[in-house]
């Protein structure tokens, strides 16, 4: 199962930043927060993804919580192509397991 | 560089038979992973491969296997198709280690009639 809880659905103004939330109340000290997106019938792509301390790369923001136990995604523009499922991925801390997928958020963006 | 790379891209089958899916890793990248995603539904894990070996595996039937050969490259197998094998499947592949990025293929759209 997921370890990982994100809202079904969320939608954003073009032009606004998008703040895509994701609760992980049980993870531990070593595992990494990743962020993947799913543009439909593609393969995931891949995002941001951190441990510890807040990350920014040219597509988005990584804000993690002190205690870790949630984080925030934020797409600082959101544009049109921006609209896809977002999944909040805690990769489990012993070598030798997989990334689980949960259901992740449907971001609309709406002109 | 190249991607991960899938084939064939489209696969029709009959119930019963076999399909053989591909996937070449991304040069350097050592592990592949297979997921399963049908129509409308999230990503399923199928199987782990890393340094040739199977690693870990999904909750799926033992009719699908799959194996990684030496040059990391992988192969899916599903035998006795049934309808609800119907799905994308999706490659992945990545370097070893925690803290390594996850990288998709396009994925091969599986139908069995």
């Amino acid at each position: 199962d997921a370890k990982t809880t994100q809202p079904p659905s969320m939608d954003c103004a073009e032009g606004r930043a998008a703040n895509l939330p994701c609760n992980h109340s049980t993870i531990s000290g070593n595992e990494y927060v990743y962020w993947y997106r799913q543009i439909h019938s593609q393969g995931p792509q891949y995002i941001i993804h951190g441990l510890k301390n807040n990350e920014t790369n040219e597509m988005a923001s990584l804000i993690i919580t002190e205690d870790r136990k949630s984080s925030t995604l934020i797409l600082p523009h959101a544009t049109l192509r921006d609209t896809a499922v977002y999944y909040c991925i805690v990769r489990v801390s012993n070598y030798g397991q997989n990334f689980v997928f949960g259901p992740g958020t449907r971001l609309s963006v709406l002109p | 560089e190249a991607g991960v790379t899938q084939s064939p891209t489209h696969l029709i089958k009959t119930r019963g038979q076999q399909a053989t899916l591909r996937c070449s890793p991304i040069s350097g990248h050592t592990s592949v992973y297979w997921y399963q995603q049908a129509l409308g539904l999230g990503l399923q894990f199928l199987l782990w491969y890393d340094e040739g070996e199977e690693r870990n595996r999904g909750n799926f039937p033992p009719r699908f296997s799959g194996r990684q050969f030496p040059n990391y490259s992988s192969e899916l197998n599903v035998n006795a198709l049934e309808l609800e094998d119907s799905a994308l499947y999706l490659c992945a592949s990545s370097r070893t280690g925690l803290g390594e990025k996850l990288f998709f293929g396009s994925g091969t759209q599986l139908s069995v009639l």
